[in-house]
């Protein structure tokens, strides 16, 4: 799996939106881009992924750059419960004959502020 | 969240014991999986199971011994731990090994090797 970069940590006041970068300058044409969160004392939860264009679901939105080589994570409206460890990971499609693969980075730890 | 789960939650045991840790899944799917989640390191994927066959084994140390009996339940039997073994260990399932179906993870057994 292709290599994502994204910043140690960031912050956030409650009720604010927050955007989360990941850089993937080495994505195939056909990798997936897929966001995970930790919450404390939890294991990962999914949360949304695209593959070219922008995507929303109920829990946020996926901003994709024209190049495929960076994308942004946005919450719209940060609660307390939104502070986890947000991971971008690139995923190979399924006719790739990899295995269902999570490779997880470091990721971004959100703190939300009150 | 209660789609997956794992037992224990927590378990302290010392290097000549033998243990297991359990999880199940009552989302029907295919496909199963351990993570190791060691302090300051990103998750690690151990193994992989496919309709109770093993299609990864990530490299693991013998005296973790994984066990698939069944598509909802998988065991990870532990014996002769080492203290560096200490970690939360993740169990999680997704649909199908091969697809792009996210993955749901359990809340983790946090052990502790003594």
């Amino acid at each position: 799996d292709a290599k994502t970069t994204q910043p140690n940590s960031m912050e956030s006041n409650e009720e604010e939106p927050v955007h989360l970068p990941c850089n993937h300058s080495t994505i195939s044409g056909t990798d997936y881009i897929h966001w995970y969160r930790q919450l404390p004392s939890q294991g990962p939860e999914y949360v949304i992924h695209g593959l070219t264009s922008n995507v929303n679901n109920r829990m946020a939105s996926l901003a994709i750059a024209e190049d495929r080589k960076s994308s942004t994570l946005i919450l719209h409206r940060a609660t307390l419960r939104d502070a986890a460890v947000y991971y971008c990971i690139l995923r190979e499609p399924d006719w790739t004959g990899g295995y269902n693969k999570l490779i997880f980075g470091a990721g971004t730890r959100l703190a939300v502020h009150p | 969240e209660t789609g997956v789960t794992q037992t224990p939650r927590h378990l302290v045991m010392g290097m000549t014991n033998k243990k297991s840790l359990k999880c199940e899944q009552h989302l029907g799917h295919n496909a199963m999986y351990w993570y190791k989640q060691s302090a300051k390191k990103p998750l690690e994927l151990m193994f992989v199971y496919s309709l109770e066959e093993r299609v990864e084994n990530n490299s693991v140390p013998s005296r973790f011994s994984p066990e698939c009996p069944n598509s909802s339940h998988l065991f990870l039997h532990l014996h002769t731990l080492q203290p560096e073994d200490s970690a939360l260990y993740l169990c999680a399932s997704s649909q199908e090994v091969t697809s792009s179906y996210e993955q749901y993870f359990g809340p983790g057994t946090r052990l502790t090797v003594t």
